[in-house]
C-alpha cells in the first residue's frame, strides 16, 4: 500500500506570508495527487488535482508542484480565509486511495 | 448546482448495523462514479469505498478496514447512493462523507470533487 506523509503537521503563519506544505509518497505516484482544504466542521474542498491542475473556482494564489514521490502545495500570499487544514491524496492505485495526515495552517 | 445530502447517521451499538443514504442532484448521477470518505473525530480523512457507474460495470472496491462489513450500492432511478454498514465497531465512529469521484482518462484512480456535508455515525455501547 502507498503511504502518504505531510510536513509540517502544523504551520503558524501571518496574512501575506508565502506558505509551502510538502507531501511525500512511499513510492512513485507519477502526478496522481490531489490537494484538499478543510475548515472546522466543514467538508473538504478540492483545490488541486494531477499535482498541479487548479480546480475551477480556486484562487490562483494556490499552486501545486511535484511528481514521483515529492509534492508541494504553495499559497503565494496567505489570506484570512486560508487558515485551515490541508490534505494530500494519492490516486495512483486502481482500488486504494490514501490521504496524508494533514497540515494545519494557523495564525501566528 | 451539485448537491449531495447524506442522512441516516446516529448512535448504534457495537455489532449493530446502519444504512446511510446520499441524495444527489445537479448532475447526471447515473454516469457518476461515487465514493464514501470518513473522518473520525479529530482525525484525518480515510477513503471507505467506491462504486463505478453501471455503464462502467457498477463494481465496488473497499478499504481494508471495512471490506466484508460495508456495502456500497446505488439506485440510479432515485439518484441515491447507499452505504450499508454491518458488524460495526467502535473504530467506525466518524463523520461519513458522500463524494463524487473523478477518474481522468489516463489515471489509475480517482479523486473527489464534490462532497456532502457529512453524517455522524457513533458506535458505542
Amino acid at each position: 500500500d502507498i503511504q502518504m506523509t505531510q510536513s509540517p503537521s502544523t504551520l503558524s503563519a501571518s496574512v501575506g506570508d508565502r506558505v509551502t506544505i510538502t507531501c511525500r509518497a512511499s513510492q512513485s505516484i507519477s502526478s496522481w495527487l490531489a490537494w484538499y482544504q478543510q475548515k472546522p466542521g466543514k467538508a473538504p474542498k478540492l483545490l488541486i488535482y494531477k499535482a498541479s491542475s487548479l480546480e475551477s473556482g480556486v484562487p490562483s494564489r494556490f499552486s501545486g508542484s511535484g511528481s514521483g514521490t515529492e509534492f508541494t502545495l504553495t499559497i503565494s500570499s496567505l489570506q484570512p480565509d486560508d487558515f485551515a487544514t490541508y490534505y494530500c491524496q494519492q490516486y495512483n492505485s486502481y482500488s486504494l486511495f490514501t490521504f496524508g495526515p494533514g497540515t494545519k495552517v494557523d495564525i501566528k | 448546482e451539485v448537491q449531495l445530502v447524506e442522512s441516516g447517521g446516529g448512535l448504534v451499538k457495537p455489532g449493530g448495523s446502519l444504512r446511510l443514504s446520499c441524495a444527489a442532484s445537479g448532475f447526471t448521477f447515473s454516469n457518476a462514479w461515487m465514493s464514501w470518505v470518513r473522518q473520525a473525530p479529530g482525525k484525518g480523512l480515510e477513503w471507505v469505498g467506491r462504486i463505478k457507474s453501471k455503464t462502467d460495470g457498477g463494481t465496488t472496491d473497499y478499504a481494508a478496514p471495512v471490506k466484508g462489513r460495508f456495502t456500497i450500492s446505488r439506485d440510479d432511478s432515485k439518484n441515491t447512493l447507499y452505504l450499508q454498514m454491518n458488524s460495526l465497531k467502535t473504530e467506525d465512529t466518524a463523520v461519513y462523507y458522500c463524494t463524487t469521484a473523478v477518474r481522468e482518462s489516463s489515471s489509475p484512480g480517482i479523486y473527489f470533487d464534490y462532497w456532502g456535508q457529512g453524517t455522524l455515525v457513533t458506535v458505542s455501547s
